[in-house]
């Protein structure tokens, strides 16, 4: 299955503190993606990182990607409670359509 | 607002109901997509289209029908469905481009069947 994988499941940290989490997945991919989704809404894209590429910022987010280890982490410095949602890492493949495959997600909660 | 609306957000029906899920996206985006949520469960994909085309259905059951009449336009069609089949349905959409690109999602419709 080409499905990623997070871990951990749940998190929960204090504000001002960094969030790591992790996502490993079992195919050759064309790019990973993160995104962030709040209770029950639509999922924001957070960041793109292709397969050529090892690390990528944006803003307080860094996302690494080990390709001979099938992994990808991405972490949030500085975090806040708004940065409270969960996180999903979603594998894609290229055929035609980008076909974007998202594992189960780790839910991050900010204690104030 | 992502660019991606879906209509209705929420949805109760019967099992032996007949009805219709709207996603419409203005982006120019060529590539659309169904997403089903379900709690405890990864995001599962459902259908790929891609100018219109179905590239992709992820052995689903027939009693979801996807229509794409144009690049800007997916509905899901609805009928005999389980209680099971209650779950967040999400559209996205993408451009096609090399090496990939973001999907923007709506925020979705949350579908109870009864």
């Amino acid at each position: 299955s080409q499905q990623g994988e997070e871990d951990p499941q749940a998190l929960s940290i204090q504000e001002g503190e960094n969030a790591t989490m992790n996502c490993s997945y079992k195919t050759s991919i064309n790019n990973l993606q993160w995104y962030r989704q709040n209770s029950g809404r639509g999922l924001v894209h957070l960041i793109l990182i292709r397969s050529n590429e090892r690390e990528k910022h944006s803003g307080r987010l860094r996302v690494t990607l080990d390709t001979s280890k099938k992994s990808s982490s991405l972490l949030i410095t500085a975090s806040r409670a708004a940065d409270t949602a969960s996180y999903f890492c979603a594998t894609a493949l290229i055929q035609g359509a980008q076909k974007l495959v998202f594992g189960q997600g780790t839910r991050l909660t900010i204690n104030p | 607002e992502t660019g991606v609306t879906q209509t209705p957000r929420h949805l109760v029906m019967g099992m032996t109901n007949k009805k219709s899920l709207k996603c419409e996206q203005h982006l120019g985006h060529n590539a659309m997509y169904w997403y089903k949520q379900s709690a405890k469960k990864p995001l599962e994909l459902m259908f790929v289209y891609n100018f219109k085309e179905q590239t992709e259905n992820n052995s689903v059951p027939s009693r979801f029908s996807p229509e794409c009449p144009n690049s800007s336009h997916l509905f899901l069609h609805l009928h005999t469905l389980q209680p099971e089949d209650s779950a967040l349905y999400l559209c996205a959409s993408s451009r096609e481009l090399r090496g990939g690109t973001e999907a923007f999602f709506g925020q979705g419709t949350r579908l109870t069947v009864v």
